[in-house]
């Protein structure tokens, strides 16, 4: 299996454009997590999605920030308009959860490489 | 508040070493507790997941402790190797509305 896959693995923008960052989880997965890492404030969890369905936004900075999953094999993270102080690595994981415990989040997640946003 | 907070920030060890990380929570109620590997300018590698009711959990040369009571985990590495260098991240699922909080991580080095 080819792993998580994000594209693109850079993306360098102006202040105010629109970004998307593109996710395909690894295949047979039902849950799909979006995570931002800076130095600053480490990983975070910004949103997941089981079966297709957002199950916690919580952690989605503001309304700048939206994430889709059309279908099981494809997510987008779009931030309009972007801010310098979204600059971050952004990962996407993947994982088959089981049972009816989703909100416990107790399954194996493997990470794509991530994609390295810049803001200028 | 829930926090996770990991110590050392940093350590470096010679090759073939053994040692320790520690991480402590205040997360309530709990849910599970996961140790991460990630080498650096890559996604984090899950090394252990372990539930209220597990005590220890081993991957390879990683063996990860959980104390519910006194809500502390560590992760033990035997016989370090310089692959072993990453920033190792505990990550704890649980408080009101089961939020996933993050250590800032332990960074590891090894030396030859």
């Amino acid at each position: 299996d080819a792993g998580v896959i994000q594209s693109p693995r850079h993306e360098v923008t102006e202040m105010g454009q629109e970004v998307t960052l593109r996710c395909k989880p690894i295949s047979g997965h039902n849950s799909l997590f979006w995570y931002r890492q800076t130095m600053m404030r480490g990983l975070e969890l910004l949103i997941y999605f089981n079966n297709n369905v957002p199950i916690d936004d919580s952690g989605m900075p503001e309304d700048r920030f939206s994430a889709k999953m059309p279908n099981a094999s494809f997510s987008t993270l779009k931030i309009q308009p972007s801010e310098p102080r979204d600059s971050a690595v952004y990962f996407c994981a993947s994982s088959l959860m089981v049972g009816d415990r989703a909100f416990e989040n107790r399954e194996t997640q493997y990470f794509g490489p991530g994609t390295r946003l810049l803001v200028l | 508040k829930n926090q996770v907070e990991q110590s050392p920030q940093s350590l470096i060890i010679l090759e073939g070493k053994n040692c320790t990380l520690q991480c402590n929570y205040t997360v309530s109620p709990f849910s599970n507790l996961r140790w991460y590997k990630q080498d650096t300018g890559r996604g984090p590698v899950s090394l252990t997941i372990m539930t209220f009711s597990e005590n220890t959990k081993s991957n390879g040369r990683y063996t990860a402790t959980l104390d519910a009571d006194t809500k502390q985990s560590s992760l033990h590495i035997t016989a370090s190797q310089l692959s072993d260098s990453a920033s190792y991240i505990c990550v704890v699922r649980g408080g009101g509305g089961f939020k996933t909080i993050f250590g800032a991580g332990t960074r590891l080095f090894v030396k030859a």
